[in-house]
């Protein structure tokens, strides 16, 4: 069975651009969230979707959003980008939101370099 | 406020070495705790989980974690390290509704 798969993998913009990342979750998982990783630094919580509404956010600016369409894949829009926006951004899915017995699965990142 | 934090930021140690990660954890209630590791150049991976019960958790790869509610921590541990572990170790925690929250991580390096 496939992971969670991200796109794209890597990412260049500059100062001031937009920037859309993809997520598919595992087949079957209904909850996505999404995280960003800051070099040196464990992974900061961004929002959590779950049946296509958002169920958790974390303390970042309006910049961000994000989405989540029928099929459960989910995108993370960021815009007016700054360099502190540099990081790896990572998805995870689990099975629904609300049981905290469920193992969040990652996928394997995108890392956004803003110039 | 919730937080995770991690004890040590870097570690190295030989083979066969034993090693112990500290995690410490601010959370009021319940509290679910992980432990999670990335390979490099791969993603995060789940080493072990608790959410109650024993509060000895045995994971993959020969791994372990103890749960001490008094000490509010969550101690990963493995006998004897193999090179093949070297990798970044992230202890988490979640709460009602699944958000983890993550430790800065220690870097971990098994020399041969």
């Amino acid at each position: 069975d496939a992971g969670v798969t991200q796109s794209p993998t890597h990412l260049i913009k500059t100062r001031g651009q937009q920037v859309t990342l993809r997520c598919s979750p595992i087949s079957g998982h209904k909850s996505v969230s999404w995280y960003q990783q800051v070099l040196g630094q464990g992974p900061q919580f961004i929002f959590q979707y779950y049946e296509k509404e958002e169920r958790g956010r974390g303390n970042f600016p309006d910049r961000f959003s994000a989405r989540q369409f029928p099929n459960y894949s989910s995108e993370l829009n960021v815009n007016a980008l700054l360099l502190g926006d540099s990081a790896l951004y990572l998805c995870a899915s689990r099975p629904i939101a609300g049981e905290i017995t469920d193992t969040q699965y990652f996928g394997p990142g995108t890392r956004l370099t803003v110039l | 406020a919730q937080s995770v934090s991690q004890h040590n930021h870097h570690v190295i140690l030989s083979e066969a070495a034993s090693l112990e990660l500290g995690c410490n954890y601010s959370y009021g209630g319940t509290v679910n705790l992980f432990w999670y590791v990335q390979y490099p150049g791969q993603h995060l991976q789940l080493l072990l989980k608790y959410f109650s019960g024993d509060p000895l958790v045995k994971g993959i790869k020969g791994f372990e974690a103890e749960f001490i509610k008094s000490k509010f921590s969550f101690n990963l541990r493995k006998p004897s390290v193999q090179w093949s572990d070297t990798a970044e170790y992230f202890c988490a925690a979640t709460d009602s509704w699944g958000k983890l929250q993550f430790g800065a991580g220690t870097q971990v390096v098994v020399t041969p």
